[in-house]
Formats: structure tokens, sequence, C-alpha cells
């Protein structure tokens, strides 16, 4: 089983819309992200959770909201869906604290939403 | 100006070519460089990572680091179909506070 699930995979949705994306891990990490990929963009960083009671913004969090139900879930909501809101959606996790490939983060599948 | 630049490219070669990714950057706290490996409709996996400067080698793939011009490479030897993807550099401060992506390349191995 994959160490890093995120669902929906595919999602169609209209504006005005909520919406959540739910992620879930089993690596047992503290630290969680969630990014959007953009064609020449790359991976923005959307919000980042250092552990359950810390949330913090990233570079693009207007529009987004966030919550980490644990140390295993951490869910994206868009409030109130827009089409410039179509993208890839990535979840991450990582662990400061272990050896080796410390500063590694461990990407899910994504999910690809799109904004009508 | 963007704290990582990266060619998007893309980047079409023929089989056994090597190949050589590019970044820039402007934030001299970063300490780790890394290059990740994302085909498509996966997520990004870690392919190297690198501590400061200098260079590190695995198998066909050579990273290298220039701190003191900013700028961070990749190389693929005898590149295959299978390499493929696009790839991402990828940077880190001490502690792994912020990290930040660049833009990402697509590389195109023709058989």
């Amino acid at each position: 089983d994959a160490d890093v699930t995120q669902t929906p995979r595919n999602r169609i949705t209209k504006t005005g819309k909520r919406i959540m994306l739910e992620c879930s891990q089993t690596k047992g990490h503290d630290r969680m992200y969630w990014y959007r990929q953009d064609p020449g963009l790359g991976l923005r960083l959307i919000y980042y959770s250092f552990d359950v009671k810390d949330i913090n913004k990233g570079e693009i969090s207007d529009g987004y909201s966030v919550s980490r139900q644990a140390q295993a879930k951490f869910s994206l909501s868009l409030e109130s869906a827009i089409p410039n809101q179509t993208a890839l959606y990535f979840c991450a996790t990582s662990d400061p604290t272990g050896t080796g490939k410390t500063y590694e983060q461990y990407f899910g599948p994504g999910t690809r939403l799109t904004v009508t | 100006q963007k704290e990582v630049e990266q060619d998007p490219g893309p980047l079409s070669v023929p089989e056994g070519a090597i190949v050589s990714l590019n970044c820039t950057y402007s934030n001299s706290a970063f300490q780790y460089f890394m290059w990740y490996r994302q085909y498509s409709r996966k997520g990004p996996e870690l392919l190297m990572y690198t501590y400061s400067s200098g260079n590190k080698e695995d198998g066909r793939f050579t990273a290298q680091v220039d701190k003191s011009s900013k700028y961070i490479s990749l190389f693929i030897r005898d590149s295959q179909p299978s390499d493929s993807a696009t790839y991402l550099c990828a940077m880190s401060d001490t502690g792994g506070f912020k990290t930040i992506f660049g833009a990402g390349t697509r590389l195109f191995v023709k058989a």
C-alpha cells in the first residue's frame, strides 16, 4: 500500500462549490504539506503543518484552508472554488528527525482538480 | 526575482546522450540541494540530494552544487527512454524549515 494517499484522485466541480481534498499517511511523519502544481510554475506551497497543533500559511494560501485532524491526516479545503484553482494538488510528508535523507519530502499521487 | 529559476524545457535528446539540467537560486541560506524526478501522473520522488557544495554520483546520475555561483546541476549519462520525466530541483535550509522547488524541466529521451 502507498505510504501517502490522496482522495479523490480526480475531481470536477463548479465555481462557488466547497470542496475538500484529503491526505493520509502511514509513514509516521510529523510534517505535512499541501502544494499545487501548475505548468511552468512548479510546486507552490499552500499550507504546511509541523505537528498536529501547528498550521502555517505557505506562499499561496488565499482561498484555501486546512485541517490537521491527526498526525496521519491533513485536509485541504477550497471554501468557494474558482476556475484559477484548477491545478494538480499534492500532499507531502517529511521527517526531519530521521536519519539519512533528512530533508526528503514524500509525495502522494496527486489530485487533479478542475473548476468549471 | 524568483528564489529559484529552472528552464521548463522541454528537452529532447536521443538515447545514450548526456543530459545536463540546471537551476539557479538566490537565497544563500539553502544548504541542502535536491533533485526530484516526476513521472507522468505521479508525485515527485527524490532522486539525489547533496549537502553544501560539491559533487555526488549515483550510477548514471551526478549532482553538482556551486554555492559561490548559486548554481546546481544534474547530469545524466547514457540516458535511457525510462529517464523521460520531469526533473525538479529543490533546496532547503538547515532544519528543513523552508524548502522551495523549481518549475521542473521536462525531459524526453528518444529510443
